[in-house]
């Protein structure tokens, strides 16, 4: 079993609509939790992170912890063709960084 | 700010030669580094973790003598592929650490990657 389990898609969706994206970890050593995004041919770029379970919002990002469930969870609210890209998970505990595959997300107008 | 650069952006070279790659954090200092591979439409695969002034930490399966590493100041770490074959061909991209933003000290900022064609 993999230590941070993120489901690779694709996950193709119309323009509007709510996406949600999700990781699983099974360390629950784990206490910084990121989200990264990547589009294509481009390095990931820090996207959101927090700390503890609960949600945090930027903008139309919502990210969400439930340590008890060991399960994380990006939600983008009326998602645009521009959200199209690859969406990276990554969980640290004491400095040592496991990231999730990366899930494929296509907006289409 | 957290802008971590990489020079060059893509690469082309001929089999047998060396690609070296530089990896620069250009607004802070960077006591971490690491070094990652990744193929078409698959996830990063962490190479090397590089601390300055010191040797550089190979995950397994990477070739130390083949991927060198060089993290000789705080904002610079450079990754030469020598002798470079075709398989070798991938986007590199590096990342930096800085536990003095503010942010979480895990916090990594990637570079924009580089694309090594090797014919």
């Amino acid at each position: 079993q993999k230590e941070v389990e993120q489901d690779p898609g694709p996950l193709s969706v119309p323009e509007g609509a709510i996406v949600s994206l999700n990781c699983t970890y099974s360390n629950s050593a784990f206490q910084y939790f990121m989200w990264y995004r990547q589009y294509s041919r481009k390095g990931p770029e820090l996207l959101m992170y927090t700390y503890s379970s609960g949600n945090k919002e930027d903008g139309r990002f919502t990210a969400q912890v439930d340590k008890s469930s060991k399960y994380i969870s990006l939600f983008i609210r009326d998602s645009q063709p521009s959200d199209s890209a690859t969406y990276l998970c990554a969980m640290s505990a004491y400095n040592d960084m496991r990231f999730g595959a990366g899930t494929r997300l296509t907006v289409k107008p | 700010g957290a802008v971590v650069s990489q020079h060059p952006s893509w690469v082309i070279c001929k089999s047998g030669t060396s690609v070296k790659i530089e990896c620069r954090s250009l607004d802070f200092q960077a006591t971490t580094m690491f070094w990652y591979r990744q193929f078409p439409k698959q996830s990063l695969m962490l190479m090397a973790t590089s601390n300055e002034g010191s040797k550089a930490t190979y995950e397994q399966g990477v070739e130390k003598d083949k991927f060198l590493i060089n993290h000789a100041s705080l904002t610079l770490s450079t990754l030469t592929v020598t002798s470079a074959h075709p398989e070798d061909s991938s986007f590199y991209i590096c990342s930096a650490r800085d536990g003095g933003r503010g942010q979480h000290p895990d916090t990594q900022y990637f570079g924009p990657g580089t694309r090594l064609t090797v014919l």
